[in-house]
């Protein structure tokens, strides 16, 4: 059972590029969810989905989108990556109904040139 | 912004001593929690505390919640050198919606 996993753990872009963030978890969670976070500004939520086909912005998705590809899969993608996106990029999973502790993965480190 | 707001922002003591840390919300929630981060990893759920709870422990852990303030606190006793993280709280307030959270406190315990 590994919990909530990302890929890659670090990654290096140019402005510009475009590249997908993604994320399993295999704890048959129905909401999942994508943060980012900044020195000194917590986590900022980007994109969540509350279940399997649907999909709702958060606090700060200009930049961004989202795709639940199905129950385990939600990944983010920057289509043209600025500096202000450096940041590390969390994905969590929650049971809706359930306990409601979200588990997140370890993260995703993005710098940005 | 609904965020919730820790306090201290940063908070270092010696081992063996209290640390105390403070949440405030903005409006009514269902329950509350704490989650804490060592550097360079996720979150991990610590505990949480329903709307109609007033305190509740885990451990080394007792959190407190105040509905009326709107505010929560996170005592940690006898800490230990392996307690240094940032802490945050989070909020939920009903159905699908997302947890808030805080912009967290970084607890630094010194051996």
């Amino acid at each position: 059972n590994a919990g909530v996993t990302q890929t890659p753990k670090f990654q290096v872009l140019k402005t510009g590029q475009s590249m997908t963030l993604q994320c399993a978890q295999d704890m048959n969670h129905n909401s999942m969810y994508w943060y980012r976070q900044d020195p000194g500004m917590g986590l900022r939520l980007i994109y969540y989905s509350a279940s399997e086909g649907t999909t709702d912005k958060g606090e700060v998705p200009n930049g961004y989108n989202v795709s639940r590809l199905n129950k385990r899969e939600f990944s983010l993608r920057l289509e043209s990556a600025a500096p202000s996106q450096t940041s590390v990029y969390f994905c969590a999973s929650r049971l809706a109904g359930g306990p409601d502790t979200q588990y997140f993965g370890p993260g995703t480190r993005l710098t940005v040139l | 912004s609904q965020q919730g707001e820790e306090d201290p922002q940063a908070l270092s003591i010696q081992e063996g001593e209290n640390a105390t840390m403070n949440c405030s919300y903005k409006t009514s929630i269902n329950n509350l929690q704490w989650y804490r981060q060592n550097s360079g990893r996720g979150l991990v759920h610590l505990i949480l505390i329903r709307s109609n709870e007033r305190e509740k422990h885990s451990g080394r852990l007792r959190v407190t919640l105040d509905t009326s303030k709107k505010s929560s606190s996170l005592l940690i006793t006898a800490s230990r050198a392996a307690d240094t993280a940032s802490y945050f709280c989070a909020t939920f307030y009903s159905g699908n919606t997302p947890l808030v959270f805080g912009k967290g406190t970084r607890l630094s315990v010194i051996a």
